[in-house]
């Protein structure tokens, strides 16, 4: 079993559509939670950090259950800018991150 | 300012040959990590380095993967007697590292695509 999950996808929503991704991670030592955003054929950049107390980024919206090990990532408004793969990551240590294989998402005119 | 920068940005080498990705990472960042990433997956942790020293070598496959950091600060990754398997993008990050903290945050480089045939 991997240690970070993610549905694959790919997500295929129009523009100005609301969609929604979860991840679950298997390992409860976890410390920190991330989203990163990667680009096709391109480096991974960080989306947002996830907090227990949820947090917003304009129109990204990041949860962490740690009770249930999951972590959310809501996008409302899509663009046609969002279209790209969507990354979990966990922090195990204080370096040591732990990707799933990522979300992709396609947000069509 | 600058961020990572990795070079060669492609390389196509044939099996059994020998090769050497290079970091430069952040100014003043003391962290610097590999990472490999196949098609379809996620980046998977190599390597981290705390200044010149190796502080967790636990994510390299074998012993033909070795990176060094000589004067902490550019690094490079050198694979002997490459495999076909070993094709996959060769990402580096950086980080402030110690300083950084519990929120410390991870740059990546745009990788090195490597093909063995």
């Amino acid at each position: 079993r991997k240690e970070v999950e993610q549905d694959p996808g790919p997500f295929n929503v129009p523009e100005g559509a609301t969609v929604a991704f979860n991840c679950t991670y298997s390992n409860s030592a976890s410390q920190s939670f991330f989203w990163y955003r990667q680009d096709c054929r391109k480096e991974p950049k960080l989306l947002m950090s996830v907090y227990s107390s949820g947090n917003e980024d304009g129109r990204f919206t990041a949860q962490l259950n740690r009770a249930s090990q999951y972590i959310s990532l809501l996008i409302r408004d899509s663009k046609l800018s969002d279209s790209a793969t969507y990354l979990c990551v966990v922090n195990k240590s204080s370096y040591k991150l732990i990707f799933g294989s990522g979300t992709r998402l396609l947000v069509r005119p | 300012g600058a961020g990572v920068s990795q070079t060669p940005s492609n390389k196509v080498t044939e099996k059994g040959k020998y090769v050497e990705l290079r970091c430069d990472p952040i100014s003043g960042h003391t962290a610097l990590y590999w990472y490999r990433q196949s098609l379809g997956q996620g980046p998977e942790f190599l390597i981290y380095f705390q200044g010149t020293g190796a502080a967790d070598d636990s994510g390299l496959p074998n012993d033909r993967f070795f990176a060094v950091r000589p004067e902490g600060s550019v690094s490079t990754l050198k694979i002997q007697r490459t495999e076909r398997g070993d094709s996959a993008v060769y990402l580096c990050a950086s980080s402030l590292g110690l300083a950084g903290g519990n929120t410390d945050t991870q740059y990546f480089g745009p990788g090195t695509r490597l093909t063995v045939l």
